[in-house]
C-alpha cells in the first residue's frame, strides 16, 4: 500500500534560517504530492503540490519538488519566519480519493 | 463561499453519552471524509463518503457511525462516548475529477473531551 514517511520534529530554527523538512513516500504508479500547513488551533490547509515527476510545488516562499528517482518531495525554504511556526504535513494521492499523510512535522522559530 | 465548516468547536462529554458533529460544505465536493488528531499520530481517517447516501470505513472505525443524507452535510456520530474518543476531529472534502490532483479541504476541528 502507499506510505508517507516525514522527519520527526520538533524542528527549532532561528528567523531567517534555511529550512528543510524530508518527505519520501511509497506509492504505486504516479501519485500526486502535497504539503499541507496546519497553524495552532486551525485545521489544515494546502501549502503547495505536485502532480507528476520534476514538477515544482512552490507558494508562500516554500518550494518542494516532485524527485520519481528518490521517491521524495522535500519541502524548503530559504528564510523562515515566525509566523511559520506551524505543524507541515506532506501527503499523497494515488487516484484511490483516499489520501496517504505522514505524521506531520511541527516547526519552531524562534526569533 | 464559507468552505468546510464543523459544528460543534468545543464539547465535553460524560461517558456513556452520545453526540453528533456536522460537517458542511458549499463547494459541491463529492467526496468527504472524518478525521481524528491526537498526538504523536498524525491524521487517522474515521469514514468516509464517495457521494451522497453512501458512506465506508476508514482506518479507526469503532465507535463511530456516520451518515450522508445530503451532499453537502456528513454528520459523525457517538453512540457511547469513551475517554478513548478524546481528541480532535477533523472533517474534510474533496471534488471529484483528474485521478487524485485535487486537494483536500478541511474545516477547522472540533474539539471534543470525553471525561
Amino acid at each position: 500500500g502507499n506510505s508517507v514517511t516525514q522527519m520527526e520534529g520538533p524542528v527549532t530554527l532561528s528567523e531567517e534560517a534555511f529550512l528543510t523538512i524530508n518527505c519520501t513516500y511509497t506509492a504505486t504508479g504516479y501519485p500526486s504530492l502535497f504539503w499541507y500547513v496546519q497553524y495552532p488551533g486551525e485545521g489544515l490547509q494546502l501549502l503547495l503540490k505536485a502532480t507528476k515527476a520534476d514538477d515544482k510545488g512552490s507558494n508562500k516562499g516554500f518550494e518542494a519538488t516532485y524527485r520519481k528517482e528518490t521517491t521524495s518531495f522535500h519541502l524548503e525554504k530559504g528564510s523562515v519566519q515566525v509566523s511559520d511556526s506551524a505543524v507541515y504535513f506532506c501527503a499523497l494521492s494515488g487516484g484511490s480519493y483516499i489520501p496517504t499523510f505522514g505524521r506531520g512535522t511541527s516547526l519552531i522559530v524562534h526569533p | 463561499n464559507a468552505g468546510v465548516t464543523q459544528t460543534p468547536k468545543f464539547r465535553v462529554l460524560k461517558t456513556g453519552q452520545s453526540m453528533t458533529l456536522l460537517c458542511a460544505q458549499d463547494m459541491n465536493h463529492e467526496y468527504m471524509y472524518w478525521y481524528r488528531q491526537d498526538p504523536g499520530m498524525g491524521l487517522r481517517l474515521i469514514h468516509y463518503s464517495v457521494g451522497e447516501g453512501t458512506t465506508a470505513k476508514g482506518e479507526v472505525p469503532d465507535g463511530y457511525n456516520v451518515s450522508r443524507l445530503k451532499k453537502q452535510n456528513f454528520l459523525l456520530g457517538l453512540e457511547s462516548a469513551a475517554p478513548s474518543q478524546t481528541s480532535v476531529y477533523f472533517c474534510a472534502s474533496l471534488p471529484l475529477g483528474q485521478g487524485g490532483t485535487y486537494e483536500q479541504y478541511f474545516g477547522p476541528g472540533t474539539r471534543l473531551t470525553v471525561t
